[in-house]
């Protein structure tokens, strides 16, 4: 069954505004990971967090992990039209495969 | 000087054909992916290949078997194609002593059954 579930499914911003997607896992995770994928490309990896970590940033890039909740989220702030693409979480189980969500559809309009 | 390379890129065929899908890696990474997406988007593992051995191996259709010549490639070979096997796949690679933790895809195959 699908374990990562992203939210929301789909995302249209103004250019400048900051983006939030969110991310829920199931399982208990070593690490989670955001990946990007432009239309008709394969993923790009962004940034990943531990399971001991609850923030971390990369420039424009900002992820939170609460593990009591199983989430994450994603934030992209002062987003150009050059973001969008689709955003996808990755949760990683000790050594098992990686489980990707659906994925979140970020417009950004110029 | 593509880190990960798949050909071909665009697969139309007819059902109950057998194709290949090849896959390379120039990262000296030790374990390979093979991914299949949906129309949805959705991303399912089908295999990995650590060190020329399977490690993982999704309930997916004894149909599709991946073979590895050398640690560098991982081919997909689909046996009697049908139509839900239309879909993006997607090849990847990652490295264990840089914790296994990133995957480096290829730019996809996308395979459309007829």
């Amino acid at each position: 069954s699908q374990q990562g579930e992203e939210d929301p499914q789909a995302l249209s911003i103004q250019e400048g505004e900051n983006a939030t997607m969110n991310c829920s896992y199931k399982t208990s995770i070593n690490n989670l990971q955001w990946y990007r994928q432009n239309s008709g490309r394969g993923l790009v990896h962004l940034i990943l967090i531990r399971s001991n970590e609850r923030e971390k940033h990369s420039g424009r890039l900002r992820v939170t992990l609460d593990t009591s909740k199983k989430s994450s989220s994603l934030l992209i702030t002062a987003s150009r039209a050059a973001d969008t693409a689709s955003y996808f979480c990755a949760s990683n189980n000790y050594g098992q495969n990686f489980v990707f969500g659906p994925g979140t559809r970020l417009s950004v309009l110029p | 000087d593509t880190a990960v390379s798949q050909t071909p890129k665009y697969l139309v065929t007819q059902m109950g054909n057998d194709k290949s899908i090849k896959c390379e890696q120039n990262l000296g990474h030790d374990t390979m992916y093979w991914y299949k997406q949906d129309s949805k988007k959705f991303l399912k593992i089908m295999f990995s290949y650590n060190n020329k051995e399977l490690i993982i191996n999704e309930t997916v259709p004894n149909r599709f078997s991946p073979k590895s010549p050398d640690k560098a490639h991982l081919n997909l070979h689909i046996n009697s194609l049908e139509l839900g096997d239309s879909a993006v796949y997607f090849c990847a690679s990652s490295h264990p002593l840089a914790g296994g933790e990133t995957q480096y895809f290829g730019p996809g195959t996308r395979l459309l059954v007829l």
